[in-house]
């Protein structure tokens, strides 16, 4: 059973450009959120997908948008990219309806704006 | 609105010893709360969580926490660590209400010396 998978690994961009990071869910989850972790801190909540609609959203600017497939696999989009955009992405996976089941992370993309 | 503070961004112990991560949290309304583990270059592991019942919940690789209300704290902790406990650790809260957004503290960086 594979668990949270992401691509790609690792990603350098230059300021201005746009950028999609990828995520496939732990199999049998139907909830993918997505986090950003900037170096040395803890990761930050920037949405979560659910029934391929944006159920939550976190304190980040309309730059940062988000898709989810019908086979629940997700994307997230970053246009106009800044300096401080440079972080680890993270994705979860999850089951909505319960708020308790443990969410498992992927690896993370490593993002670096130059 | 919710908050993490963890006390410590950075604990060193010897190996076998015992450790204490501290985790306090700020919340308005009920919380579950989670202690995350992120090993060097990987995604986030979940090492243990408290929903309800019994105040002391035990975790993978020998790691404990305990959850106080009065003082609205949930401890890591673990009797005696071994070098592989070398990572960071993440205290986590999802409010009742949230539907799985998870807000994480800065992190505690455990580094164990021989």
């Amino acid at each position: 059973d594979a668990g949270v998978t992401q691509s790609p690994t690792h990603l350098i961009k230059t300021r201005g450009q746009q950028v999609t990071l990828r995520c496939s869910p732990k199999s049998g989850h139907d909830t993918v959120s997505w986090y950003q972790q900037a170096l040395g801190q803890g990761p930050q909540f920037i949405f979560q997908y659910y029934e391929e609609e944006e159920r939550q959203r976190g304190n980040f600017p309309d730059r940062f948008s988000g898709h989810q497939y019908p086979n629940y696999s997700s994307e997230l989009n970053v246009n106009a990219l800044l300096l401080g955009d440079s972080a680890l992405y993270l994705c979860a996976s999850s089951l909505l309806q319960r708020t308790t089941d443990t969410q498992y992370f992927g690896p993370g993309t490593r993002l670096t704006v130059l | 609105a919710q908050s993490v503070t963890q006390l410590d961004s950075q604990v060193p112990v010897f190996e076998e010893a015992p450790v204490e991560l501290r985790c306090n949290y700020s919340s308005s309304v009920s919380v579950y709360l989670f202690w995350y583990v992120q090993y060097p270059n990987q995604g986030l592991q979940l090492l243990l969580k408290y929903l309800s019942g019994s105040t002391l919940v035990k975790g993978i690789n020998g790691f404990e926490a305990e959850f106080n209300k009065s003082q609205t704290s949930f401890h890591l902790r673990k009797p005696s660590v071994h070098i592989s406990d070398t990572a960071e650790y993440f205290c986590a809260v999802i409010p009742y209400s949230s539907a799985s957004k998870i807000i994480f503290g800065s992190g505690t960086r455990l580094s164990i010396r021989p």
